[in-house]
């Protein structure tokens, strides 16, 4: 069965340093999340991205934050220069269709850990 | 500000119990109700995603109903099993846009 796949699985850095996790979404699918779980916290949005560009993204997603599909497969999540405050599991998501009617398919999450 | 609300926030029923969690959303615009199962260390698994009033879905021993004028929907698990322990997340699409909100979750465990 088809499946979203997300690397790192953990990984542990230090604030101010650069972060990309990265993702395979669903092959047919056309629309491609990310959202993230701060522990004890509900799942939020960040960003959706459709037809090669950002859709949408949340007041969350700020200057620090980017997205890319470079090769057609691959989903990355890049967080520039990291603050304690984004320590979270990040996860990704696809969908064939938009949400309003279409389930969200989900990788297993990158949990980050900001020291 | 949407908000989507979900109760109880824990539930431990023996094996065997049926139970049932509830999940509160704006009934304005309403789009669809999406519910996933969330097991620990594993990936959000999609079981429903309801979009009319008075809507019963069912997969084997889970059903919902969705009631879109007052804002709710019940999550049923009838003759609860160990490995329907899980975290039960209900999410509400915003308007006109991309985004799912979701509730904090329900998390059921289910002693043998």
């Amino acid at each position: 069965e088809p499946e979203v796949t997300q690397t790192p699985s953990h990984q542990v850095t230090q604030m101010g340093q650069e972060v990309i996790l990265r993702c395979v979404p669903i092959s047919n699918h056309l629309y491609f999340y990310w959202y993230r779980q701060i522990l004890g916290q509900k799942v939020e949005f960040l960003v959706s991205f459709y037809n090669n560009e950002i859709s949408e993204k949340s007041e969350i997603f700020d200057d620090q934050f980017s997205v890319e599909r470079p090769d057609g497969s691959n989903f990355t999540l890049k967080i520039r220069s990291t603050k304690l405050e984004d320590s979270a599991m990040y996860f990704c998501a696809s969908s064939a269709d938009w949400p309003n009617t279409g389930e969200l398919f989900f990788g297993e999450g990158s949990r980050l850990t900001v020291l | 500000i949407l908000n989507v609300e979900q109760s109880p926030q824990s539930l431990h029923v023996q094996e065997g119990d049926s139970t049932n969690f509830t999940c509160s959303f704006p009934s304005s615009n309403f789009y669809a109700l999406h519910w996933y199962r969330w097991e620990t260390a594993k990936s959000p698994e999609a079981l429903f995603v309801m979009t009319l009033n008075g809507d019963e879905k069912k997969k084997g021993r889970i059903s919902a109903t969705l009631n879109t004028k007052e804002g709710y929907s019940y999550l049923y698990i009838k003759g609860s099993q160990p490995e329907d322990s899980a975290t039960y997340l209900c999410a509400f699409p915003s308007y006109n846009t991309d985004k799912l909100i979701f509730g904090t979750g329900t998390r059921l465990q289910v002693f043998p």
